[in-house]
């Protein structure tokens, strides 16, 4: 069973870069049936696909964020990342790392990491 | 505003059963047998509960169901319980890779 970990800070500025990290155990974030990906859920608010990424590195990103957004894989470490330019306080959620397969395409996560909460205020 | 529409929320007495809807596009929900639904309870994770439109996975009871037709979705809940008081959102495969959800129904037992 995979367990997934988001870190990063709980506090960003406007206008500045909000970065996060997943560390994945119980698995390998190389594994051929993988897609990692990040979800975000404003206070209150309901769940938003951000992006995914597959094992092998290639990437998907909401329409809406693809501007700002990138997501990368660190196979040695075991961890993928999220980074996401310009913040706004319209980016302020908890954002989770989730996993699922991918066969034959990424559309359910039955691994979720326990969110981190990401504010954007000055 | 989210791609896919649910009601904002639903109640029921213990033992009924209720059916929730999610509504999209030949975009996402028209086009794809890849529905998915979660549970979330107060301050959790969201769980899937449903995947591929009407399967679950192991360890989910059978009392959630789902199906679809055309660009809408659907999952009921049988023999409504306590335990089921949470928010449930629905998902979509979207093409290119992504995923669009629901803004999510709060579901509350009388």
């Amino acid at each position: 069973q995979l367990q997934m970990q988001e870190s990063g800070p709980g506090l960003v500025k406007p206008s500045e870069t909000l970065s996060l990290t997943c560390t994945v155990s119980g698995g390998s974030i190389a594994n051929r049936n993988y897609f990692w990906a990040w979800i975000r859920q404003p206070p209150g608010k309901g769940l938003e696909w951000i992006g995914g990424i597959y094992y092998f590195g290639r990437t998907y990103y909401s329409p809406s964020l693809k501007s700002r957004l990138d997501i990368s894989l660190d196979t040695s470490k075991n961890q993928f990342s999220l980074n996401l330019e310009f913040v706004t306080a319209a980016d302020t959620a908890v954002y989770y790392c989730v996993n699922g397969d991918w066969d034959p395409v990424p559309h359910y996560f039955d691994s979720w990491g326990q969110g981190t909460l990401v504010t954007v205020s000055s | 505003q989210s791609a896919l529409t649910q009601p904002a929320s639903m109640s029921g007495s213990p033992g009924q059963s209720i059916t929730i809807s999610c509504t999209g596009t030949r975009d996402n929900i028209g086009s794809y047998n890849f529905v998915s639904w979660y549970q979330q309870h107060p301050g959790k994770v969201p769980k899937v509960i449903i995947y591929e439109v009407n399967k679950r996975p192991s360890g989910v009871s059978d009392r959630f169901s789902g199906s679809s037709f055309g660009d809408t979705a659907s999952l009921t809940i049988s023999g409504l319980q306590a335990e089921d008081e949470a928010d449930y959102y629905c998902s979509s495969y979207a093409g290119s890779s992504t995923v669009v959800f629901g803004g999510g129904t709060k579901v509350t037992v009388l």
